[in-house]
């Protein structure tokens, strides 16, 4: 069946450097992709989006690339700061309507 | 900005008690979907609508969850009788309909059974 992943569970980073927050996907038919940032007894917040024509997608001090070759998304942040200190899920939508989610990735800034 | 409405916020029950759980999505959006989300994983769908239809409930456990949708606006998510699995953070989302893919989330309801 679809499924949704990422590699790492949590990821540490110091301020001001970039991070980048990786997921790999299953379904090759998914024709969308979406990240959110999800603070801790809050509801998933929409970051960025990228549908399968394009492979990079860029937004304030945030980036989405998509590689279809190998299945896999990765979401970079410029400049981490302190308040990016949350958990990331990717999703994606394959041929229903359906977003299907990953378990999420923990970013911890520290300074 | 508009956002998605979601209360109560928190609710704290007994197991065999009957919660209700209350979502207003965007004005406009057409498409309202409730999740649930179990603490550390990623929201799982429950129910779909399109305006007051259900779209797809085929992840919903039927025998003790309802959800309705009466007007295409608002809709209700019951569960009767609660059990102590159904301990977890409760997600309404919207979608604008005609091609936008986006689903916004309202800030969830956290609900604990005892």
């Amino acid at each position: 069946g679809e499924s949704v992943g990422l590699h790492l569970p949590t990821l540490s980073v110091q301020e001001g450097d970039n991070s980048i927050i990786n997921c790999a996907y299953s379904n090759s038919a998914s024709d969308y992709f979406i990240w959110y940032k999800q603070e801790s007894g809050k509801g998933p917040q929409f970051i960025i989006d990228i549908r399968s024509n394009m492979d990079k997608r860029q937004g304030q001090r945030v980036t989405v690339l998509l590689n279809k070759t190998v299945k896999h998304l990765s979401l970079q942040i410029a400049a981490t700061q302190p308040g990016d200190s949350a958990v990331y899920f990717c999703a994606e939508k394959g041929d229903t309507d359906k977003l299907i989610f990953g378990t999420g990735t923990r970013l911890q800034v520290f300074p | 900005e508009a956002e998605v409405a979601q209360s109560p916020r928190y609710k704290i029950t007994e197991k065999s008690q009957a919660v209700a759980f209350w979502c207003d999505p965007i004005s406009g959006h057409a498409t309202l979907y409730w999740y649930r989300q179990i603490l550390g994983q990623g929201p799982e769908l429950l129910v779909q609508f399109q305006d007051e239809s259900v779209v797809d409930d085929s992840q919903l456990p039927k025998d003790r969850f309802s959800a309705e949708r009466l007007k295409g606006v608002d809709s209700t998510l019951k569960i009767q009788p609660a059990e102590l699995g159904d301990s977890a953070m409760y997600l309404c989302a919207s979608r604008k309909s005609g091609g936008a893919d986006t689903q916004y989330f309202g800030p969830g309801t956290r609900l604990t059974v005892l």
